[in-house]
């Protein structure tokens, strides 16, 4: 199974602040790679997907990179609503596996 | 609007079975790849499984810790999802999310999810 790693676990960031997030596949996955948000007690909600195209109805401050191993998700000016955990999720092969969630939280 | 709408979950003892049910609506379902995608408590996001649609013969992908025990079926008829679980254990237990799939890759659309407690 391909592995993915996400770091930091968690952030503080302040309203308004940049935030990165990356994802560390363990072996190459071109550019099938997906990322997630999700809010407490709600569903996941599809964000970025061939490593970065943005999903219909996501804000611009949302962006993907990367490819092979190496991914990053980007949020250029962190609103109020984008507290929330964040997953990265491979779709190279079966099983399809997820990081382990990055939490950004209130500074 | 994109709906699925989960149903079936609830309390069951180890050893036992439940069945899911996913309905579906707001887009053609017989179209669509659809998969099943699990959360225990406070932790992350686990894949489950895989129907694939009429096209592609509805084969069928499972994770490992499910294989065997889970069955995931489809009826185009009624725009359902099911998710069949045998055997069950206390690891199961979770929030069992339906999610359509988008281009055979990614998790488009969710459900607001069923829970699933294994527990003696």
């Amino acid at each position: 199974d391909i592995q993915m790693t996400q770091s930091p676990s968690s952030v503080s960031a302040s309203v308004g602040d940049r935030v990165t997030i990356t994802c560390r596949a363990s072996q190459g996955i071109s550019s099938w790679l997906a990322w997630y948000q999700q809010k407490p007690g709600k569903a996941p909600n599809l964000l970025i997907y061939a490593a970065s195209s943005l999903q219909s109805g996501v804000p611009s401050r949302f962006s993907g990179s990367g490819s092979g191993t190496d991914f990053t998700l980007t949020i250029s000016s962190l609103q109020p609503e984008d507290f929330a955990t964040y997953y990265c999720q491979q779709a190279n092969s079966f099983p399809q596996t997820f990081g382990q969630g990055t939490k950004v939280e209130i500074k | 609007e994109v709906q699925l709408v989960e149903s079936g979950g609830g309390l069951v003892q180890p050893g036992g079975s439940l069945r899911l049910s996913c309905a579906a609506s707001g887009f053609t379902f017989s179209d669509h790849f659809m998969d099943w995608v699990r959360q225990a408590p406070g932790k992350g996001l686990e894949w489950v499984g895989r129907n694939r649609n009429k096209l592609n013969s509805y084969t069928t992908e499972y994770a490992a810790s499910v294989k065997g025990r889970f069955t995931i079926s489809r009826d185009d008829s009624k725009n359902s999802l099911y998710l069949q679980m045998n055997s069950l254990k206390t690891e199961d237990t979770a929030v069992y999310y339906c999610v359509r799939v988008r281009g055979a890759h990614y998790f488009e659309s969710w459900g607001q999810g069923t829970l699933v407690t294994v527990s003696s």
